[in-house]
């Protein structure tokens, strides 16, 4: 079965700095991996998605990047703000599958202060 | 666009009472629309898979006769959690995929979710 963890669990850094966060899957063969952003008590906001084929995705000051062979995927955020504040998701759709279901990680809770 | 809208956002209920959680894409068609569930500082666990037209696909260990979904149209499918009691208190987020192209390879867009508190 896979399984989906991210490093860190939480995360508070001041305003403006670049980080990284960490998600890493135990079976290499999978469809596609999603970043997602989440509020409290919200839904889903999808950030970007990488194909397998893709090696990274970029959207404004978000990079993610896609190591598919060890199992690794990384979100960059770059110049962060207080408004991005939320935990972090990263899913994973399994390969082999058509209904395209998803593998979470528990998330990276991200404080960003002013 | 791309937007699912569930309802409703937040319910309390007495144990015993049925609950049904509505799932809806607004502006394009989900043959496949996906239920998970939510506890605090957990992941989401997918529940049941949602197909347009035919019965619904549940995880191992989700009770088919306790969570009820009907995807009785390309636009809802509906969750109810029947006879709900304490332990079922959590956060319910539906997702949907568009209709077409490659089906997985296509993104989940999501609800806002439902917060159930059992009494």
């Amino acid at each position: 079965k896979q399984e989906v963890t991210q490093i860190p669990a939480a995360l508070s850094v001041p305003e403006g700095e670049n980080l990284v966060l960490n998600c890493s899957f135990t079976d290499s063969a999978i469809y596609n991996l999603q970043w997602f952003r989440q509020d409290p008590g919200k839904g889903l906001t999808s950030l970007l998605l990488i194909q397998s084929s893709q090696r990274e995705q970029t959207s404004g000051r978000l990079n993610a990047s896609l190591d598919k062979s060890s199992g690794r995927s990384t979100l960059y955020i770059a110049a962060s703000q207080p408004g991005d504040s939320a935990t972090y998701l990263c899913a994973v759709s399994p390969g082999g599958s058509t209904l395209g279901r998803l593998y979470f990680g528990r998330g990276t809770q991200l404080t960003v202060w002013p | 666009g791309a937007v699912v809208s569930q309802h409703p956002s937040w319910v309390i209920c007495k144990s015993g009472t049925s609950v049904k959680i509505e799932c809806r894409s607004l502006d394009f068609q989900a043959t496949t629309m996906f239920w998970y569930r939510q506890f605090p500082k957990q992941s989401l666990m997918l529940m049941a898979t949602s197909n347009e037209g035919s019965k619904a696909t549940y995880e191992q260990g989700v009770e088919k006769d306790k969570f009820l979904i009907n995807h009785a149209s390309l636009t809802l499918s509906t969750l109810t959690v029947t006879s709900a009691h304490p332990e079922d208190s959590s956060f319910y987020i539906c997702s949907a995929k568009k209709t077409g192209g490659v089906v997985s390879n296509q993104p989940q867009h999501f609800g806002d979710g439902t917060r159930l508190s059992i009494l």
